[in-house]
């Protein structure tokens, strides 16, 4: 199984400043096919999770482009360029390369 | 539009078996894995399988391996998760997630409680 690994777990932020959260696999991320599937999620309280970011750094449709993301093999990125108050909930990254998908611990967004 | 919808709540007793659906349409259901997802009350995600509804190809988590079976009908284009016995500890929300195109349906609960 590959090992997400997700830091900062809690991560209170202001309003109008950036943030980041940082995630690591136990293996290189990247595919046989040339590609990274390495995607960020954001769930909000009683909602289903939402793609944010796909193959490391592609925004889905209508994400805004506050959120980026980077990286390369097993380390990777999401930024928050100016935290906005809708943006409070719990960011997972996620990969499918390794034929399953696994998961990030979770990292909880709130406002301080 | 592409979209992933399941099927709904579910309260079981212990020993019984359940069956809960995820249906897609706007894209070719055939051509996609579909992966099966985990989240007990207040805990992360976990990727619990996938299947290949084209031909059927299954792959689990080694935590889920001999716990759940998954399946397909491409004819209807549903992807299926079901257990034979239910426990207390299979209480949790469970999502179908497209992740080649990165689309998730909105959860079934699933309450076990004698």
């Amino acid at each position: 199984d590959i090992v997400m690994t997700q830091t900062p777990l809690s991560l209170p932020v202001t309003l109008g400043q950036p943030a980041s959260i940082s995630c690591r696999s136990s293996q290189s991320l990247e595919h046989s096919d040339g590609n990274t599937y390495l995607s960020w999620l954001q769930q909000r309280p009683g909602q289903p999770p939402r793609l944010l970011i796909y193959k490391i750094s592609n925004r889905f449709s209508g994400v805004p482009d506050r959120f980026s993301g980077s990286g390369a093999g097993t380390d990777f990125t999401l930024k928050i360029s100016r935290v906005e108050a809708e943006d409070v909930g719990v960011y997972y990254c996620m990969q499918a390369t390794h034929g399953m998908c696994s998961f990030g611990q979770g990292t909880n967004v709130e406002i301080q | 539009e592409v979209q992933l919808v399941q099927s709904g709540a579910e309260v079981k007793k212990p020993g019984e078996s359940l069956k809960i659906s995820c249906k897609g349409s706007g894209y070719n259901f055939a051509t996609w894995w579909i992966g099966w997802v985990r989240q007990v009350p207040g805990k992360g995600l976990e990727g619990m399988g996938v299947i290949y509804p084209g031909d059927s190809e299954t792959r689990f988590s080694p935590s889920f391996q001999g716990q759940v079976t998954i399946s397909a009908d491409k004819s209807i284009n549903t992807a299926y998760l079901q257990w034979s016995s239910l426990k207390a500890s299979d209480t949790a929300m469970y999502f179908c997630v497209s992740p080649g195109l990165g689309v998730w349906g909105q959860g079934t609960m699933v309450t076990v409680s004698s």
